[in-house]
């Protein structure tokens, strides 16, 4: 079973519009939860990440918002430009080797 | 120029036949691990190596098998066994303790089996 939930499958936006990719997870251990970007063909690159002592986390136009409570992450892009259409990944670790990943949401951006 | 290198970019064979994926890094990290990515799916673990001589089952190893007899080099092998082997495989590395988390990863293999 997927230990970290993601939604939506896919979205799309206009150019300057904010998609935002919800994640969600059950494992209480996860200490470390980074994002990752896949352009087709490609293989994935490390985008951001966030630990559960911090609510949000900022790098350039992506933002990463944390809610420890409730189990649950977010990515936001800002400003979004068409060069930002791609899959993007949420993951999580308990701070070894395994990444547990969500199934990946496709975002477009239109011009 | 640093990084992992995944050969070939595509790679065809017929059902029944063992193929071997290569996976090379320059970046002198100690763990490397062997994914799948299949549509709509995010990535599943297959092995993981956290040092030379050593590596460990992931969540879906049946079907698999690889080695690890230099630091830079973690080659995966698809045999008849694997039931459905048509996939992306990416191989990724990472520094090693305390960084086992930030994977790094290799542009790719499509494997696709007929």
């Amino acid at each position: 079973q997927q230990q970290v939930k993601q939604s939506p499958q896919s979205l799309i936006v206009q150019k300057g519009g904010i998609p935002i990719i919800n994640c969600a997870y059950e494992n209480t251990a996860f200490d470390y939860f980074p994002w990752y970007q896949q352009f087709p063909g490609k293989g994935p690159a490390l985008l951001i990440a966030i630990r559960p002592d911090v609510s949000e986390k900022k790098e350039g136009r992506f933002t990463i918002s944390f809610n420890k409570s409730a189990k649950q992450f977010s990515l936001h892009i800002m400003d979004s430009q068409p060069g930002d259409s791609a899959t993007y990944f949420c993951a999580a670790s308990k701070g070894d080797y395994k990444l547990s990943f969500g199934a990946g949401t496709t975002v477009t951006v239109r011009a | 120029d640093g990084g992992i290198t995944q050969s070939p970019k595509y790679l065809f064979r017929k059902e029944g036949q063992n193929v071997t994926l290569s996976c090379e890094q320059n970046l002198n990290h100690d763990a490397m691990y062997w994914y799948r990515q299949d549509p709509g799916q995010g990535l599943r673990l297959i092995y993981y190596s956290q040092i030379v001589n050593d590596f460990q089952k992931g969540d879906i190893a049946e079907g698999y098998s690889v080695s690890r007899e230099k630091k830079e080099s973690f080659p995966l092998t698809v045999t008849s066994a694997q039931k459905n082997p048509t996939a992306f495989y990416l191989c990724a590395s990472s520094a090693g303790p305390g960084s086992f988390h930030e994977q790094y990863f290799g542009p790719g293999t499509r494997l696709t089996v007929t």
